[in-house]
């Protein structure tokens, strides 16, 4: 059975720092990762999508590696906004039709 | 503009009630799904449906129903069944197979009175 974990449950940084987030997943026989956000009392947005055969996936301030051997995914997060202030959450496709996600990483930057 | 609408945005039920979320979607998109989210947890699938007339029971499914007459529309029942009913709930969509990238609506708060 597929398991994603983040890690740290919460972050904060002051404005301008680089970050990273981490998602790690028990199961590397994935078809994809997907990283979304979601602001307090949202829905989810989604950030980024990664395939399997990829190794990285950028999109403006961030970037997204996958690691499938070793069950991990990164989301880098560059000079930090207090705009980027969210909960970051992974998640991977599990039997085609599910999705398993993580608990997210509640993000704050402080200005 | 494209996208899902969820409503209510708040919505209060007393025990015993049934009461239905709606999900509404002009994406076009063929599956659609409705999760659950729980205060420190990662989501959790209720049901999903990949085509008109047909639908699937996720992870969660007791206590809840769902119909799938229009291609835009996936209604969610809470019923009284559902002993633990408070959470905010999702609805998202997908073009085709859950692979793809899931579009999410803004979500509707349930608070059991």
């Amino acid at each position: 059975k597929q398991e994603v974990t983040q890690i740290p449950a919460a972050l904060s940084v002051p404005e301008g720092e680089n970050l990273v987030l981490n998602c790690s997943f028990t199961d590397s026989a994935i078809y994809n990762l997907q990283w979304f956000r979601q602001d307090p009392g949202k829905g989810l947005t989604s950030l980024l999508l990664i395939q399997s055969s990829q190794r990285e996936q950028t999109s403006g301030r961030l970037n997204a590696s996958l690691d499938k051997s070793s069950g991990r995914s990164t989301l880098y997060i560059a000079a930090s906004q207090p705009g980027d202030s969210a909960t970051y959450l992974c998640a991977v496709p599990y039997n085609n039709n599910d999705m398993r996600f993580g608990a997210g990483t509640r993000l704050t930057v402080k200005p | 503009d494209g996208g899902i609408t969820q409503s209510p945005k708040y919505l209060f039920r007393k025990e015993g009630q049934n009461v239905t979320l709606s999900c509404e979607q002009n994406l076009n998109h063929d599956a659609m799904y409705w999760y659950r989210q729980d205060p420190g947890q990662g989501l959790r699938l209720i049901y999903y449906s990949q085509i008109v007339n047909d639908f699937q029971k996720g992870d969660i499914a007791e206590g809840y129903s769902v119909s799938r007459e229009k291609k835009e529309s996936f209604p969610l029942t809470v019923t009284s069944a559902q002993k633990n009913p408070t959470a905010f709930y999702l609805c998202a969509s997908t073009l085709g197979r859950g692979t793809d990238t899931q579009y999410f609506g803004p979500g509707t708060r349930l608070t059991v009175l």
